[in-house]
């Protein structure tokens, strides 16, 4: 596809409630991230895939997050019995492996927890 | 531990005005540098980027930025804005060249330019 490309791009879900956030990134990038963008917190990373390597998961808040990516490809943000504080923009980014490449950020999931 | 601070939550400016926007970095590393733009509703847009050698950097759309290693900045410039700039900046880094991703962003700059 032209860009990385997320969904839903919004949710409204109840508290207690999992949801999955699903990203696409751009064809042929090995690396890929998602960040979390919210008001009180600014954005943060939560964790990143690089081909095969084990991800980093260093910034995953709580395990109630977690994530995968199948086939090196498609990736999905899990987050299970949701929180008001889960509240917030849920980015997606992919690159290109190796020095100096740039990360493409998609439009985002719009996560609110009711 | 690296830490970004964007001196300025909102800067309203006239229309081809110039502009600064402040970015102050903290790290016991080298770091790499970046500045994003996010207008409403989208994605974060890569503005412009430092990795090595000349400390001044160019980038879309007529910005600028300076990287200073003794004052540890990183301030955007542009020497005329439009209406169509107005939109959030963020200040990042990342520590690691070959992964250039995993960034540590600033709080944003709100750049408001009005007519």
């Amino acid at each position: 596809g032209a860009g990385v490309s997320q969904s839903p791009s919004n949710k409204v879900t109840e508290k207690g409630k999992d949801v999955e956030l699903r990203c696409d990134p751009i064809s042929g990038h090995t690396a890929l991230y998602w960040y979390r963008q919210s008001l009180g917190q600014g954005l943060e990373f939560l964790i990143y895939f690089q081909g095969n390597s084990a991800p980093d998961k260093s910034g995953l808040p709580s395990d109630r997050f977690s994530a995968e990516r199948t086939g090196g490809s498609v990736s999905t943000l899990t987050i299970q019995r949701t929180q008001q504080e889960d509240s917030a923009v849920y980015l997606c980014a992919s690159s290109l492996e190796g020095e100096s490449t740039e990360a493409f950020f998609g439009q985002g999931t719009r996560l609110t927890v009711v | 531990a690296q830490s970004v601070t964007q001196l300025d939550s909102q800067v309203p400016v006239f229309e081809e005005a110039p502009v600064e926007l402040r970015c102050n970095y903290s790290s016991s590393v080298s770091v790499y540098l970046f500045w994003y733009v996010q207008y409403p509703n989208q994605g974060l847009q890569l503005l412009l980027k430092y990795l090595s050698g000349s400390t001044l950097v160019k980038g879309i759309n007529g910005f600028e930025a300076e990287f200073n290693k003794s004052q540890t900045s990183f301030h955007l410039r542009k020497p005329s804005v439009h209406i169509s700039d107005t939109a959030e900046y963020f200040c990042a880094v990342s520590v690691s060249r070959s992964n250039t991703g995993k960034l540590i962003f600033g709080q944003g700059t709100t750049l408001q330019v009005k007519p």
